[in-house]
C-alpha cells in the first residue's frame, strides 16, 4: 500500500511554543488529507479536512487559529500547534488519500505524540 | 450522517481461541466499511476493507469480516488469535465516491492471554 510519513514520532515543547508536525505522502500524491486527534484509550476524533491548494475545514469545537492546517502541495500536510499548552498534549495522526484516482481507503501516518510542558 | 458503534471497548480471549469483535454503522447512503489495528504509540494499518461485491472479506493476519446490510454491521473474525493480535481494533465507515473523511468507532482492545 502506499506509503504516509509523519515526522516527527515524538516531540517535547514547553508551554507557549509552537510545534510543526509534518504530513508527507511519499510514493503517492494526496489530494485530501485529514488530522486525527487521539487521547489515551479513545477512538480517533477528525480535527480538519485539508484539500490542496485551499483552505482545510475544520470539524466544530476545533480551534483553526491553534491548529493551523496548511497543505500547499499533493505530497505535503503540516499542523502547527500554536502557544501549545499542557493540554494541547495528545496523539496526532495524520492520513491521506488521493480522490482523484478513486481511492477507495485512507493511508494513515505512524502519527506524533506530543507533550507539552 | 454516518456512525460506527462498536459494542465490546474490551474483549479478552484465550491464545488459539477464535474471536469476534462486532461493529455495527448507521448510514442513508452506501458506504465502504473498513478495520484498522492500531500498535501502542503508532498509526492504523489497514486489516481488511468493504466496498462491494463478495460481503465476506478477507484480510491480513487470518483476519475477516463479513458485510451484513440487512443487519448494518461488519464484525471481525479470526478462528484463533496469537499473543500478536493484542492491539486496538477500529471500525471505519467512509461514504461511497466522496473521497470524504471516515468515521471510526470507539475501538475495541483485544487481549489474547497466554
Amino acid at each position: 500500500g502506499a506509503v504516509v510519513s509523519q515526522h516527527p514520532s515524538r516531540v517535547i515543547c514547553k508551554s507557549g511554543t509552537s510545534v510543526k508536525i509534518e504530513c508527507r505522502s511519499l510514493d503517492f500524491q494526496a489530494t485530501t488529507m485529514f488530522w486525527y486527534r487521539q487521547f489515551p484509550k479513545q477512538s480517533l476524533m477528525l480535527m480538519a479536512t485539508s484539500n490542496e491548494g485551499s483552505k482545510a475545514t475544520y470539524e466544530q469545537g476545533v480551534e483553526k487559529d491553534k491548529f493551523l492546517i496548511n497543505h500547499a502541495s499533493l505530497t505535503l500536510s503540516t499542523l502547527t500547534v500554536t502557544s501549545a499548552h499542557p493540554e494541547d498534549s495528545s496523539f496526532y495522526i495524520c492520513s491521506a488519500l488521493n480522490f482523484l484516482v478513486g481511492d477507495t481507503e485512507a493511508f494513515f501516518g505512524q502519527g506524533t505524540r506530543l507533550t507539552v510542558v | 450522517a454516518q456512525s460506527v458503534t462498536q459494542l465490546d471497548s474490551q474483549v479478552p480471549v484465550f491464545e488459539e481461541a477464535p474471536v469476534e469483535l462486532r461493529c455495527n454503522y448507521s448510514s442513508s447512503v452506501s458506504v465502504y466499511l473498513f478495520w484498522y489495528v492500531q500498535y501502542p504509540n503508532q498509526g492504523l494499518q489497514l486489516l481488511l476493507k468493504y466496498l462491494s461485491g463478495s460481503t465476506l472479506v478477507k484480510g491480513i493476519n487470518g483476519f475477516e469480516a463479513e458485510f451484513n446490510k440487512s443487519q448494518t454491521s461488519f464484525h471481525l473474525r479470526k478462528p484463533s488469535v496469537h499473543i500478536s493480535d493484542t492491539a486496538e481494533y477500529f471500525c471505519a465507515v467512509s461514504v461511497a465516491n466522496t473521497g470524504n473523511q471516515f468515521y471510526f468507532g470507539t475501538g475495541t482492545s483485544l487481549t489474547v492471554i497466554p
